[in-house]
């Protein structure tokens, strides 16, 4: 079983505040790693897949960092919303072992916006 | 378009009956996958399937089953409920490149086992 680790486990900021959290996984055999947006009472909608060291990404406000070879993602959400708030899932792919090409999630980070 | 659909939205359930979550997808998907979602312990896969005709298990497959008869449907089986059963089941699809795809996921079933 791989872990896949998220921090912090919740977060509360203000409105304009800007945000970083953080996904690590295992390095070994890494394939893809998932940024997932989930807010409550909804089904998680996908944010970002990342495959390269290096990779970068964005859309809109948020923005995601890969680096492959240390094994963590950065999620970034410029100028926070009220409507940012949700749980923020990390989930990777590895090869090999009994989580062969499957997801497999951290536990989350809980974003509250204040306004 | 549907997406993924999933149903009953919720079930409460008497500890030993036997209940089917069914799980539609229309977007004519390779893979799908079923998982629960559990306080703290985030999203845990039970079983997925690559294709029609084929399964397998995932993290947490003990006390359920699955057949994927064709592509779109993708049923859960508890064969004798338990109360630690108790969760939030999620069913999701993707194309089926199993490393790299996105993961498409239904609205949930809210299971409560007594």
């Amino acid at each position: 079983i791989l872990n896949v680790e998220q921090s912090p486990q919740s977060l509360h900021v203000q409105e304009g505040d800007s945000t970083n959290f953080t996904c690590s996984f295992p390095s070994s055999n890494f394939y893809a790693l998932h940024w997932y947006r989930w807010e409550t009472a909804k089904s998680p909608e996908a944010l970002f897949v990342m495959t390269l060291n290096g990779d970068e990404k964005k859309k809109g406000r948020i923005s995601a960092t890969l680096n492959t070879k240390e094994g963590y993602s950065y999620l970034y959400i410029k100028g926070s919303q009220p409507e940012d708030s949700a749980t923020y899932l990390c989930a990777s792919t590895n090869a090999g072992g009994t989580s062969y090409g499957k997801l497999t999630f951290g536990q989350g980070t809980i974003l509250t916006v204040h306004p | 378009i549907a997406g993924i659909t999933q149903a009953p939205t919720s079930q409460i359930l008497a500890a030993g009956r036997r209940m089917t979550l069914r799980c539609t997808q229309d977007m004519r998907h390779n893979a799908m996958y079923w998982y629960r979602q559990d306080l703290g312990l985030g999203l845990r896969l039970i079983h997925y399937s690559n294709t029609a005709g084929t399964t397998g298990k995932g993290e947490v497959p003990d006390g359920y089953s699955v057949s994927r008869a064709n592509t779109d449907d993708f049923p859960l089986t508890l064969a004798s409920a338990v109360p630690s059963q108790t969760s939030v089941y999620f069913c999701a699809s993707s194309p089926g490149r199993p490393y790299t795809d996105t993961q498409y996921f239904g609205p949930g079933t809210r299971l409560t086992v007594l």
